[in-house]
């Protein structure tokens, strides 16, 4: 079968350093993704990976293992609008491009 | 900036009833996907088409739902008759292609609550 775990919820402090991490079994790989999602509003685009290592973007970074089955993000200098649900997905084997999604870690940022 | 557009935002309906979601995708992206999206999870492929061809389905109940992308544009998708368990946030995307880094880009979503 197909699994996506990652925490349900975390929490932590404005200006502090969060790591979601996010682990997978899927059919195949072919990529892993990262959604923002902020309540009552479509998922955006925040990075992908599909080789090991880690890929920084601003105060986002993403890092995967494939051996592992293993992503986390890492989200820096927390601000308050970093409140929001972040999706793991990933694209398996499918020649169709799916991506499996995880049920989402809601991070909440407090002053 | 492109966006993929959906219509209603937000529908209230009572079960056994016939409602219909609109999306028109991110111009030039051949490949367009429903997602339900259940209050607290991840959302869940409903279809994928490529141009106007179905590619995936195999989690659409096809006793109820039905999709179409008759010209390979927008799309349209269908739920007759309406279940309370179908109250959920149905999302729309479209990507460039299925293959490679190319991300997926989603809509605003349309709200459906069943009664």
């Amino acid at each position: 079968g197909q699994n996506i775990d990652q925490p349900t919820e975390m929490t932590a402090t404005e200006g502090a350093i969060v790591q979601i991490n996010c682990t997978y079994q899927t059919s195949g790989f072919n990529g892993l993704f990262w959604y923002q999602q902020h309540a009552g509003e479509a998922p955006t685009f925040l990075s992908y990976n599909v080789l090991d290592g880690l890929e920084e973007k601003g105060r986002f970074s993403s890092f995967l293992s494939r051996s592992k089955g293993y992503s986390y993000l890492l989200l820096k200098e927390l601000q308050m609008k970093d409140s929001a649900s972040y999706l793991c997905a990933v694209r398996g084997s499918s020649n169709t491009g799916k991506l499996i999604f995880g049920q989402g870690t809601t991070l909440q940022v407090k002053p | 900036e492109a966006e993929v557009a959906q219509s209603p935002r937000y529908k209230i309906t009572e079960k056994s009833q016939a409602v219909a979601f609109w999306c028109d995708p991110i111009s030039g992206h051949a490949t367009l996907y429903w997602y339900r999206q259940i209050l607290g999870q991840g959302p869940e492929l409903l279809v994928q088409f490529q141009d106007e061809s179905v590619v995936d389905d195999s989690q659409l109940p096809k006793d109820r739902f039905s999709a179409e992308r008759l010209k390979g544009v927008d799309s349209t998708l269908k739920i007759q008759p309406a279940e309370l368990g179908d109250s959920a946030m149905y999302l729309c995307a479209s990507s460039a292609t299925t293959t490679s880094a190319y991300e997926q880009y989603f809509g605003p979503g349309t709200r459906l609550t069943v009664t």
